[in-house]
């Protein structure tokens, strides 16, 4: 069984300013962990992912997050927010390769950049 | 990268009508493909896991006779809502996992929002 907490529906930043938006895990089995964006009304884009090798993880625009196995832990973090950040963002889990049930999603941030 | 496609991406129709929404793989093979549910301000709900030649999987709670889904080739799938009720209304998002591909990647569609009248 695999679940998945964010923690704050919303999050506010200014422009320029740190983003972190939390995800924490709950997974029976070694997990693959992924974040994804999504804008209105439009489909869920990757933004990155952990599978196996290095903890830290960089993706696209600007994006990183770190696993930590021991604080079951997958935050996303930012340096400097952009307008253009302003969307939904979802964390998932995965099994390994061969499990039936695939991705599950926590319930999603809502990311507000402040001029 | 991998792109999907869905269409329509807009549809509005009367309520008990039946409503089909195509899945397309546009460059790549897709063995499985899934259906999710999204309403509005919330997370997307797994309805169905969806296997090319073979029957799909339902989550516990969808119903399979009002949620068809066929999976008739490796780049496309379809979900017809049969006999649509205003309840039925959501954003409705496929994603399709690359036939062999690792790491259980999956890419989504932009998404088909269903206005039942």
């Amino acid at each position: 069984a695999q679940s998945v907490t964010q923690l704050g529906s919303h999050v506010s930043v200014s422009e320029g300013a740190l983003v972190l938006l939390r995800c924490n895990y709950s997974s029976s089995v070694p997990p693959y962990l992924f974040w994804y964006v999504q804008y209105p009304n439009q489909g869920l884009q990757l933004l990155l992912k952990y599978t196996t090798g290095a903890t830290l993880v960089k993706g696209i625009n600007g994006f990183e997050a770190e696993f930590k196995k021991s604080e079951t832990s997958f935050h996303l973090t930012k340096p400097s927010a952009h307008m253009s950040d302003a969307a939904e963002y979802f964390c998932a889990v995965s099994a390994a390769p061969g499990s039936a049930r695939q991705l599950t999603f926590g319930s999603g941030t809502q990311l507000t950049v402040l001029p | 990268g991998a792109v999907v496609s869905q269409h329509p991406s807009r549809v509005i129709c009367k309520s008990g009508t039946s409503v089909k929404i195509e899945c397309r793989s546009l460059d790549f093979q897709a063995t499985t493909m899934f259906w999710y549910r999204q309403f509005p301000k919330q997370s997307l709900m797994l309805m169905a896991t969806s296997n090319e030649g073979s029957k799909a999987t339902y989550e516990q709670g969808v119903e399979k006779d009002k949620f068809l889904i066929n999976h008739a080739s490796l780049t496309l799938s379809t979900l017809t809502v049969t006999s649509a009720h205003p309840e039925d209304s959501s954003f409705y998002i496929c994603s399709a996992r690359l036939a062999g591909g690792p790491n259980n990647e999956q890419f989504f569609g932009p998404g088909t929002r269903l206005t039942v009248l």
